[in-house]
Parts: structure tokens; C-alpha cells; sequence
């Protein structure tokens, strides 16, 4: 089970939008739309913005929107704010009724 | 208000056992479905295990597939982890999860996070 595969890094600058990749396989993101992100700020617990490719838990912004095409989800980060600053991974339900996720990526805010 | 509170953790030598406990409040435990996530120090997440709201469907990661056993004790809203023949590369927090939505037949989303448990493996 390989990670699923995200940029490194991003930057924005506030009011701007962002999107993060996520890139997986048959195996997972094509074929399932189970796709989560998540949210950690250093020394946090994660949190989750996006679950099953588009739909957001109770108390998400919606400046957090998901999407998906083939074997790539993205997170859209739109108003970018200053706290949007953190770490964030993507993860998938996978053919192997596992879960997978991807190597993060560290949004910056300029 | 939901709560997942880990217990367990500790420094262990190579090849031996440790039992993670999570103890939940605040829901209706018995409707979702529960796993463990682990995060290395500074690294990524990763998937450790996951068990359906009834224990009907059990998975694991290729990682700790025969090592590891997820259990969970409905009537005592508790989650637990069995991890046998520890490695160096088992050394991280441990956070055991709920998922978002109620009985279902798959995992949809880690929704709500303890604050981990840290197990360090080391001679």
C-alpha cells in the first residue's frame, strides 16, 4: 500500500484560493468516492474538512471544498486566511477495504 | 460532548506487547464505526486499523497486518489495540478515531480525534 501522492508544499496569500492534489490509484481514489481531508496545526489533533469527496462535517467553512477527477481528489481553499496555515493530508477507502492516506502537504500563508 | 480518550502508551523494548485502550463518551459508540491512526515523530499520517460498528469488518495496514489486533467492547465503549512483536518503526502517537457516519457498511471519514497515546519502542 503505497501513500496516496500530495505536493510538499503550497502558498497562498490571504484572500487567495488554493488547491491541494491528491493523487492515488484504480485501487482507491478512482474507484471509490470515499475521499477525507484533514486539517493539523503543530501539536494538534487533526481535524476533518471534507469526507466522502465533497461533503463537509457540521461546523466546516465553506471555503473548504472537495472534488474529485479520476484518480485525483483536491481540496480547494478559497479566502485563504492567516489560521488556514497547517498541515494537510488527504486519505481514501481502498479496494482493500483500508484506508490510505497521503504524504501531507504544508500550506503556507504569505 | 464526544470524547475518545486513549490510554496505553508507553516505552517498550523491541519485541515485546502493548495494549492501547480508548474509552468513549459523549455517543452512541455502538453505531460507528472506530480506528487507529499513528503519526511518527514528525511524519505523516497513517492508518493503523480500522472495525465496523458491529465488529462484522476488521482491517488493517500492510504495516502491522499479523501483529496488531483491533478489538472493541460495545457495552464498555472502549476501543482497543493489541500490538504484538513491536519494532523501532512502531514509535508514534496513537489516536483512535470515530468515523462521521452511523452504521455503515465502510469507513467515510476520521471525523472526531483523542488527543494520542505515545508508544516509544526502543532497547
Amino acid at each position: 500500500q503505497s501513500a496516496l501522492t500530495q505536493p510538499a508544499s503550497v502558498s497562498g496569500s490571504p484572500g487567495q484560493s488554493i488547491t491541494i492534489s491528491c493523487t492515488g490509484t484504480t485501487s482507491d481514489v478512482a474507484s471509490y468516492n470515499y475521499v477525507s481531508w484533514y486539517q493539523q496545526h503543530p501539536g494538534r489533533a487533526p481535524k476533518l474538512l471534507i469526507y466522502d469527496v465533497n461533503d463537509r462535517p457540521s461546523g466546516i467553512s465553506k471555503r473548504f471544498s472537495g472534488s474529485k477527477s479520476g484518480n485525483t481528489a483536491s481540496l480547494t481553499i478559497s479566502g485563504l486566511q492567516p489560521e488556514d496555515e497547517g498541515d494537510y493530508y488527504c486519505s481514501s477507502y481502498t479496494r482493500s477495504a483500508t484506508r490510505l492516506f497521503g504524504g501531507g502537504t504544508k500550506l503556507t500563508v504569505l | 460532548e464526544v470524547q475518545l480518550v486513549e490510554s496505553g502508551g508507553g516505552f517498550v523494548q523491541p519485541g515485546r506487547s502493548l495494549r492501547l485502550s480508548c474509552a468513549a463518551s459523549g455517543f452512541t459508540f455502538d453505531d460507528y464505526a472506530m480506528h487507529w491512526v499513528r503519526q511518527r515523530p514528525g511524519k505523516g499520517l497513517e492508518w493503523v486499523s480500522g472495525v465496523s460498528w458491529n465488529s462484522g469488518s476488521i482491517a488493517y495496514a500492510d504495516s502491522v497486518q499479523g501483529r496488531f489486533t483491533i478489538s472493541r467492547d460495545n457495552a464498555k465503549n472502549s476501543l482497543y489495540l493489541q500490538m504484538n512483536s513491536l519494532t523501532t518503526e512502531d514509535t508514534a502517537l496513537y489516536y483512535c478515531v470515530k468515523d462521521i457516519e452511523s452504521k455503515a457498511s465502510v469507513y467515510h471519514g476520521m471525523h472526531v480525534w483523542g488527543e494520542g497515546t505515545t508508544v516509544t519502542v526502543s532497547s
